[in-house]
């Protein structure tokens, strides 16, 4: 069954330290997208990757990083940097062109 | 930047009314996807439109693309209590082929 799976469903985070969000795919798609919301929002753009080894910083880039090095996965760190992480984390992916975007289920991260 | 912008934001209705969301884009788009968020859940893709003035219907949901393509809506006729969530558009930049989410509305039924 394909899709995408995202780990862990919640999170909790201590002062100053980082933690990562998994997110892994095997609809075969080359991009692949991270979505923060907030309650009661819509979906920002952190980060995105369109092809292996390569990502573009989103809307909202500052106090997290990814990585792309495997096309099925694509791993979100919320660094210290990050001052107001609490938020509701969304994975995504796509196939080539504007193809419809699939979703993982989410990470709900909190600062404890 | 581009902007997507949805309204209203917040929509309560009786089961049996229709309800209606409208998206406007300050660009022009090559196309306009909708996804359904349950409360709880991940977006759900519902459908995307591509053409100038196009309408498509999925059962009691029709959706449109302005004749601009900047704007589209999404009517829901006699709602129920399973159309409960937030409706996303989500439109890609003429130019750029960027993929922005609008701000959503959040329908909410009563029975």
């Amino acid at each position: 069954d394909g899709g995408i799976t995202q780990s862990p469903k919640y999170l909790f985070r201590k002062e100053g330290q980082n933690v990562t969000l998994s997110c892994e795919q095997n609809l075969n798609h080359d991009a692949m997208y991270w979505y923060r919301q907030d309650p009661g929002q819509g979906l920002r753009l952190i980060y995105y990757s369109q092809i292996v080894n390569d990502f573009q910083k989103g809307d909202i880039a500052e106090g997290y990083s990814v990585s792309r090095e495997k096309k099925e996965s694509f791993p979100l760190t919320v660094t210290s940097a990050q001052k107001n992480p609490t938020a509701f984390y969304l994975c995504a992916s796509t196939g080539w062109g504007n193809q419809p975007q699939h979703f993982g289920d989410g990470t709900r991260l909190s600062i404890l | 930047g581009q902007q997507v912008m949805q309204i209203p934001q917040y929509q309560h209705v009786q089961e049996g009314e229709d309800f209606t969301t409208y998206c406007n884009s300050s660009t022009t788009l090559s196309n306009i996807q909708w996804y359904k968020q349950r409360p709880g859940g991940h977006p759900v893709f519902l459908i995307q439109l591509v053409k100038s003035g196009e309408v498509k219907k999925q059962k009691r949901l029709t959706f449109q693309f302005g004749e601009a393509k900047k704007n589209s809506s999404l009517h829901i006729t006699a709602t129920q209590t399973t159309d409960v969530g937030t409706y996303f558009c989500a439109g890609a930049d003429y130019n750029t082929d960027k993929l922005i989410f609008g701000t959503g509305t959040r329908l909410q039924v009563f029975p």
